[in-house]
């Protein structure tokens, strides 16, 4: 059974840095792309960036409002992902939602985290 | 960035219910096109991918159309648990784009 499982947050103050992680089971993680999605309160989702497989060089890109302030990390060895998040602002808040495509972009998003609660406050 | 309109944003029906949900992108994305559902407090789940095919365990009520710009989904005999909101998104360009939702609700 695919798990992903977020962990980190919820407070950070404006300005401040903040890493999430998700630690993912139950697929081959090192050959799935991993992206991050967020949701502000009561609002859509909004797609935040990927990360592809090592083999294809650990590729990153990013949504406009993030790209400049957030980075994605992965750890194949430990079936680890991560997204370090820099200079936050209440924009910011949002459940963020680890995301696995085990079928490099073939089946969209098919598999989901939980999510974990980022707020971004004084 | 592609563009991804949903309508309605919001409809009511009743259990047996057909509904059909409309997807539009700003310009063509092939068959690149996913749909999820979401439950309050939940994370969403994948339901179509390839505008049309069924991920595992998707009931055979639940049916995915188009390509190009303009996507469908259809709901044809609505059930308790279909009560949800319903998000297109496109993956054929990055940056990932996300239509804005469709909440159906009971009438």
């Amino acid at each position: 059974e695919v798990q992903l499982v977020e962990s980190g947050g919820p407070f950070v103050p404006p300005g401040g840095s903040l890493r999430v992680s998700c630690a993912a089971s139950g697929f081959t993680f090192k050959n799935a792309w991993m992206s991050w999605v967020r949701q502000a309160p009561g609002k859509g989702l909004e797609w935040v960036g990927r990360i592809k497989t090592n083999t294809e060089g650990g590729a990153t890109d990013f949504a406009a409002p993030v790209r400049d302030r957030f980075s994605i990390l992965r750890d194949d060895s430990e079936n680890m992902l991560y997204l370090q998040m820099n200079s936050l602002t209440s924009e910011d808040t949002a459940v963020y939602y680890c995301t696995a495509e085990p079928s490099r972009g073939w089946y969209g998003l098919d598999k989901w985290g939980q999510g974990t609660m980022v707020i971004v406050s004084s | 960035d592609i563009q991804m309109t949903q309508s309605p944003s919001s409809v009511s029906a009743s259990v047996g219910d057909r509904v059909t949900i409309t997807c539009r992108a700003s310009q063509s994305i092939s068959s690149w096109l996913a749909w999820y559902q979401q439950k309050p407090d939940r994370a969403p789940k994948s339901l179509i991918y390839i505008a049309s095919n069924l991920q595992s365990g998707v009931p055979s009520r639940f049916r995915g159309n188009g390509s190009g710009t303009d996507f469908t989904l259809t709901i044809s005999s609505l059930q308790p648990e279909d009560f949800a909101t319903y998000y297109c998104q496109q993956y054929n360009t990055s940056p990932l784009t996300f239509g804005g939702g469709t909440k159906v609700e009971i009438k």
